[in-house]
């Protein structure tokens, strides 16, 4: 059975950092890319980053560019979100999204989210 | 950034209506559309992708269509496992986006 389970959320203050981490079983995860969604209380849906199967190219929403970094182990099954220059705006429940195959950019497995909360 | 315009935010339903939902992309995003369903406190189930596709597992009563820049999911005989909230996903290019979201409750 296909597993993602993020970790690493929690309260910080803004200007801070946090890392999270994203933990899969279950299939081969050197051979997905994997991406980062996140979803603020109450709202809708906000694509964060990609990474591809290999980690040789990321991706990122420009509201999050130059101040995220994501990552992959392929070798822990893990994917990382290191978020740096925290903003209230990045309180949100992260979500570790599977991509479902090469066809494109969308995605078969979730986590259940780590929440973020950016506050003073 | 192409932009995903769902209608409507809320829509009202009883068990075993027909409804459907809408998605306009501000730009031709080709076939490259998917289709989620959220129930509070939970992640994201895929429903639908390439625009028609409906994902292993999904019942035949979901179902996708596009023409041009506009794609709609259809819930025929809505039952009350349905009630929730669905999403849009476009997936052209890797600055993905999602439409605002359309809840279905229970009228």
């Amino acid at each position: 059975e296909v597993q993602v389970l993020e970790s690493g959320g929690g309260l910080v203050q803004p200007g801070g950092s946090l890392r999270l981490s994203c933990a899969a079983s279950g299939f081969t995860f050197s051979s997905y890319a994997m991406n980062w969604v996140r979803q603020a209380p109450g709202k809708g849906l906000e694509w964060v980053s990609g990474i591809s199967a290999g980690g040789d190219t990321t991706y990122y929403a420009d509201s999050v560019k130059g101040r995220f970094t994501v990552s992959r182990d392929n070798s822990k099954n893990t994917l990382s979100l290191q978020m740096n220059s925290l903003r209230a705006e990045d309180t949100a429940l992260y979500y570790c999204a599977k991509v479902r195959d090469d066809s494109g950019s969308f995605y078969d497995s979730w986590g259940q989210g780590t929440l973020v909360t950016v506050s003073s | 950034d192409i932009q995903m315009t769902q209608s409507p935010s809320t829509l009202s339903a009883s068990v075993g209506d027909t409804v459907t939902i809408t998605c306009r992309a501000s730009q031709s995003i080709s076939f490259w559309l998917a289709w989620y369903q959220q129930k509070p406190g939970k992640a994201p189930k895929l429903l639908i992708y390439q625009a028609s596709r409906l994902e292993s597992g999904v019942p035949s009563r979901f179902s996708a269509s596009r023409s041009g820049t506009e794609f709609t999911l259809t819930i025929s005989s809505l039952q009350p496992d349905d009630f929730a909230t669905y999403y849009c996903q476009q997936y052209d290019n890797y600055s993905l986006t999602f439409g605002g979201g359309t809840k279905v409750d229970i009228k």
